[in-house]
C-alpha cells in the first residue's frame, strides 16, 4: 500500500494566520491527491482534487499544491470555521489510503 | 442533493457478521463508484472497499478474505458485509459515492458507529 505522511500532526493557529500542512506519499501517486476536512462528529468534505483543484463551493481560502509525492494544502487565511483535522488520500493505487491527519487547533 | 444513510446493528459480537446498509436518496444509482470506508475511535481514515455500478468490486486486501460489498439498483441501496469480526473492527463506518470521479469522495453518509463487544 501506498503510504501517506501528513506533517504536523497538530498545529496551533489564530483567526488570519496562514497554515501549511504538507503530505508526503511513498511512492509517486501522477498528483492524484485529494484533501478532506473532518470536524467532530462529521464525515469528511472534500476540499480538494487532483493535488490542487478547488471543489465547487470551497472557500478560495484553500488551495493545493505539488506533485510527485510531495504536495501542501494552504489556508490563506484562517476562519473560526476552518478549525478542523484534515487529511490528504492518495487516488493512484488502490487501495486508496489517507494520511493520518492534521489537527488545526485554535491558539 | 444526493443523500446517504447508513443503517445496521451498532453492536456486533466477537467471530460474527457486521451487515450494513446504506440507502441513497436524492438521486439514483448511476455510473458513480459506491465505497465503504471506516475510522476507528478517535483514528485516521480506512477505504475498505468500492462496487461500481456493473457490479464490479475492489476490496482492500487487508480485509479482503472478510468482505464483501454488493449493489441492489431496485433499491437504491449498497450494502457491506464483514465477517468474523474482533475488536479491531470497531469504527465509524461511513458509505460513500464518488460520483464525479472515481478516485475521491463527492458525497458521504453521516456515518455509523460499530461496536464489536460480547
Amino acid at each position: 500500500d501506498i503510504q501517506m505522511t501528513q506533517s504536523p500532526s497538530s498545529v496551533s493557529a489564530s483567526v488570519g494566520d496562514r497554515v501549511i500542512i504538507t503530505c508526503r506519499a511513498s511512492q509517486g501517486i501522477n498528483n492524484w491527491l485529494a484533501w478532506y476536512q473532518q470536524k467532530p462528529g462529521k464525515a469528511p468534505t472534500l476540499l480538494i482534487y487532483s493535488a490542487s483543484t478547488l471543489q465547487s463551493g470551497v472557500p478560495s481560502r484553500f488551495s493545493g499544491s505539488g506533485s510527485g509525492t510531495d504536495f501542501t494544502l494552504t489556508i490563506s487565511s484562517l476562519q473560526p470555521e476552518d478549525f478542523a483535522t484534515y487529511y490528504c488520500q492518495q487516488g493512484n493505487t488502490f487501495p486508496y489510503t489517507f494520511g493520518q491527519g492534521t489537527k488545526v487547533e485554535i491558539k | 442533493q444526493v443523500q446517504l444513510q447508513e443503517s445496521g446493528p451498532g453492536l456486533v459480537k466477537p467471530s460474527e457478521t457486521l451487515s450494513l446498509t446504506c440507502t441513497v436518496s436524492g438521486g439514483s444509482i448511476g455510473s458513480d463508484y459506491w465505497n465503504w470506508i471506516r475510522q476507528p475511535p478517535g483514528k485516521g481514515l480506512e477505504w475498505i472497499g468500492s462496487i461500481y455500478y456493473t457490479g464490479s468490486t475492489k476490496y482492500n486486501p487487508s480485509l479482503k478474505s472478510r468482505v464483501t460489498i454488493s449493489l441492489d439498483t431496485s433499491k437504491n441501496q449498497f450494502a457491506l458485509t464483514l465477517t468474523s469480526v474482533n475488536a479491531a473492527d470497531t469504527a465509524v463506518y461511513y458509505c460513500a459515492i464518488s460520483a464525479a470521479r472515481p478516485r475521491e469522495i463527492d458525497y458521504w453518509g453521516q456515518g455509523t458507529l460499530v461496536t464489536v463487544s460480547s
